[in-house]
């Protein structure tokens, strides 16, 4: 069985550019979240979308946004990049519902640079 | 708010010694709690949950006690490996306005067992 995967794993981008980061979930997983991984603020939630419709989002700017389609793929996208948007991006599937009961898979995730 | 506090790293045990990572917890009810540890250059690997009060997860080796009177999810292993070597990061769910659901995550503490 196929993991999340995750697409480009590295990406260098300068200042003022915007990045579009992709994610296959598991087959026959409904729930695509979104997760930014830096050394100071640590993991932090961005959004979560289940049959193609946001359901949460973390407190992120306007310049980060995302969506899902009807296989279940993700992308997000990161419009006019600052130095501070470098970081390691994650994505996770699960079945939906309760992560206590639905676990979450990560990705190994999208590491982005930003010059 | 829903928040998880873990110790800080970097810890470093030689082979066989005992480990503890202490994680406390701030919520609204009683979430789910979760483990999870991320191997250099990998994503996040679910270690072990617990749902409720009083439950242990265990896995590897690694355990661990939801204490709701200490609002408390530690992770103890008996005797650490030179591969158990890792970020591990304590987390609880919290549950957004449209029934989606998201992870808060600790800092993460660095571990290093060398042989």
């Amino acid at each position: 069985k196929a993991g999340v995967t995750q697409t480009p794993r590295y990406l260098i981008k300068t200042r003022g550019q915007q990045v579009t980061l992709s994610c296959s979930p598991i087959s026959g997983h409904r729930s695509v979240s979104w997760y930014q991984q830096t050394p100071g603020q640590g993991l932090q939630f961005l959004f979560e979308y289940f049959s193609e419709t946001q359901r949460n989002k973390g407190n992120f700017p306007g310049r980060f946004s995302g969506r899902q389609f009807s296989n279940s793929r993700s992308e997000m996208n990161v419009s006019t990049l600052e130095l501070g948007d470098s970081a390691l991006y994650l994505c996770a599937s699960s079945l939906g519902g309760d992560p206590g009961a639905n676990v979450l898979t990560f990705g190994a995730g999208s590491r982005l640079t930003v010059l | 708010g829903n928040s998880v506090t873990q110790m800080e790293g970097p810890v470093t045990l030689s082979e066989e010694a005992f480990l503890t990572i202490n994680c406390t917890y701030t919520a609204t009810g009683y979430p789910s709690l979760f483990w999870y540890v991320q191997y250099p250059g990998e994503g996040l690997q679910l270690l072990l949950k617990a749902t409720k009060a009083d439950d242990k997860g265990s896995n590897k080796g690694f355990e661990a006690t939801y204490r709701k009177e200490t609002t408390s999810f530690h992770l103890e292993k008996g005797s650490v490996q030179v591969s158990d070597s890792a970020v591990y990061f304590c987390a609880l769910i919290f549950r957004g306005s449209n029934s989606g659901y998201a992870l808060n995550f600790g800092k993460g503490t660095s571990l290093l067992v060398t042989p």
